[in-house]
């Protein structure tokens, strides 16, 4: 059964930083592109960026409203994603899905996590 | 990268079809044959409805179905049941090799 475990989130202030982390299992982790995905409270799903497998260098790419403040890495021998999120601000307060599809470069995502929630907050 | 455009809620009543509309540009919707669908049910995540236009995952009713024409896709829920009342998203891959989602519709099952 495939799983991804989402944890890492929580309360912090504007300006501060949060690492995300992802816990995979059930699928060749190593093989699949693997994506981020938030949502804010009451709002739509909003695309947060993808991180390739190796034989695509690891290559990554971000939403506009995020670039260059997070950075999204993997450790394949841990089947783990993460997200680094630095220079936090209060709109980026939102539930954070990892999520991946059934092929390894799918963009339809047929794997989700539960979320972890983040929120930004004086 | 805006978002792509959908309406903000739907309705029809048990057995009826109801159609969802999703239009971007030709950097995406039109450009790709990679627009999903999904279905998101309050406190849930969501979950995949259809991928590539018009294909199906494993386990998705038939009652589900997507189409493009152009700039905009769509999706049809035929034979309406009141467990389909759910927020319903699409996105499409973009020139940037990012991805864009809709701004979500509200299904309502009369």
């Amino acid at each position: 059964e495939v799983q991804l475990v989402e944890s890492g989130g929580g309360l912090v202030q504007p300006g501060g930083s949060l690492r995300l982390s992802c816990a995979a299992s059930g699928f060749t982790f190593s093989d699949h592109y693997m994506n981020w995905v938030r949502q804010a409270p009451g709002k739509g799903l909003e695309w947060v960026g993808r991180t390739r497998n190796k034989a695509n260098s690891y290559t990554a790419e971000y939403a506009a409203s995020v670039k260059g403040r997070f950075t999204i890495s993997r450790d394949d021998s841990k089947n783990s994603l993460y997200l680094q999120m630095n220079s936090l601000k209060t709109e980026d307060t939102a539930v954070y899905y990892c999520a991946c599809g059934y092929y390894y470069d799918s963009s339809g995502y047929y794997y989700w996590g539960q979320g972890t929630l983040v929120t930004v907050s004086s | 990268q805006s978002a792509l455009t959908q309406p903000a809620s739907v309705s029809g009543s048990p057995g009826q079809s109801i159609t969802i509309s999703c239009t971007g540009t030709s950097s995406d919707v039109g450009g790709y044959n990679h627009v999903s669908w999904y279905q998101q049910h309050p406190g849930k995540a969501p979950k995949l409805m259809i991928y590539d236009v018009s294909n199906r995952p494993s386990g998705v009713s038939n009652r589900f179905s997507g189409s493009k024409s152009g700039n905009t896709a769509s999706l049809t829920i035929s034979g309406l049941q009141a467990e389909d009342e759910a927020d319903y998203y699409c996105s499409s891959y973009t020139t940037s090799s990012t991805l864009v989602f809709g701004g979500g519709t509200k299904l309502t099952v009369l």
